[in-house]
């Protein structure tokens, strides 16, 4: 079974500057995505970058950026130009593309405080 | 496009009673999945949908939980005999299966507390 581990529970970062909140992952297989979601506290879930495996090029989405390595099976993402509408929990998640079903894996979670 | 929508979004009930959630999820999407998050945790899988069919389960999912998408459209959730333990946010999230990564949306959850 994958899991996800996302190993720090607590990130401030002062507004304008940048943050990496760290994920990395377990899974014997070879094609799979790879998801960040934020979570604001009214609760909604909210897409905000995702990787396909076999892409080495790393998924940019305006101040959101990730650094995905395989080998390493580590999946950071980077938030540039913090903003106060930054702040909220990221979920990291895993979903396999070999056939493993459709559901996402997700980690416990980095609750993102954003400074002035 | 109006998005997942999840009713009601707070229930409030007492142990042992049953309780039903409805998901709408974003027109057209034909897959669907209710997961569980507890506080201060990632949502947990339930189970999903495509169109009608319900193609996999969790063992989170006990003989109490029932979920169905009779028309392939909206989803309901039932938890018969409610515990203490149920309380937790029920996530429903759609996808289309066309779509590159079959990419997840997430609807706003039902808060379940179970006195």
């Amino acid at each position: 079974a994958q899991t996800v581990t996302q190993s720090q529970p607590e990130m401030s970062v002062q507004e304008a500057e940048t943050v990496t909140l760290s994920c990395t992952y377990d899974t014997s297989e070879s094609d799979y995505y790879l998801f960040w979601y934020k979570q604001p506290p009214s609760r909604q879930m909210i897409l905000v970058i995702r990787q396909e495996a076999y892409k080495q090029q790393n998924a940019t989405e305006n101040r959101f950026s990730v650094n995905f390595q395989k080998a390493a099976k580590s999946f950071s993402l980077k938030i540039s130009d913090s903003q106060l509408g930054d702040a909220a929990m990221y979920f990291c998640a895993y979903r396999s593309a070999e056939g493993g079903g459709n559901k996402l894996t997700f980690g416990t979670g980095t609750q993102l405080k954003v400074e002035l | 496009d109006t998005g997942v929508s999840q009713n009601p979004r707070h229930k409030i009930t007492k142990r042992g009673q049953n309780v039903t959630f409805r998901c709408d999820p974003i027109s057209e999407h034909n897959r669907l999945y209710w997961y569980r998050q507890t506080l201060g945790q990632g949502p947990e899988f339930l189970t999903y949908f495509q169109n009608e069919a319900q193609l996999e389960k969790s063992r989170l999912l006990s003989d109490r939980f029932s979920a169905e998408r009779p028309k392939g459209s909206f989803s309901t959730l039932e938890i018969q005999r409610t515990e203490q333990g149920d309380s937790a946010m029920y996530l429903c999230a759609s996808s289309l299966v066309y779509e590159v990564q079959d990419t997840q949306y997430f609807g706003p959850g039902t808060r379940l507390t179970v006195l």
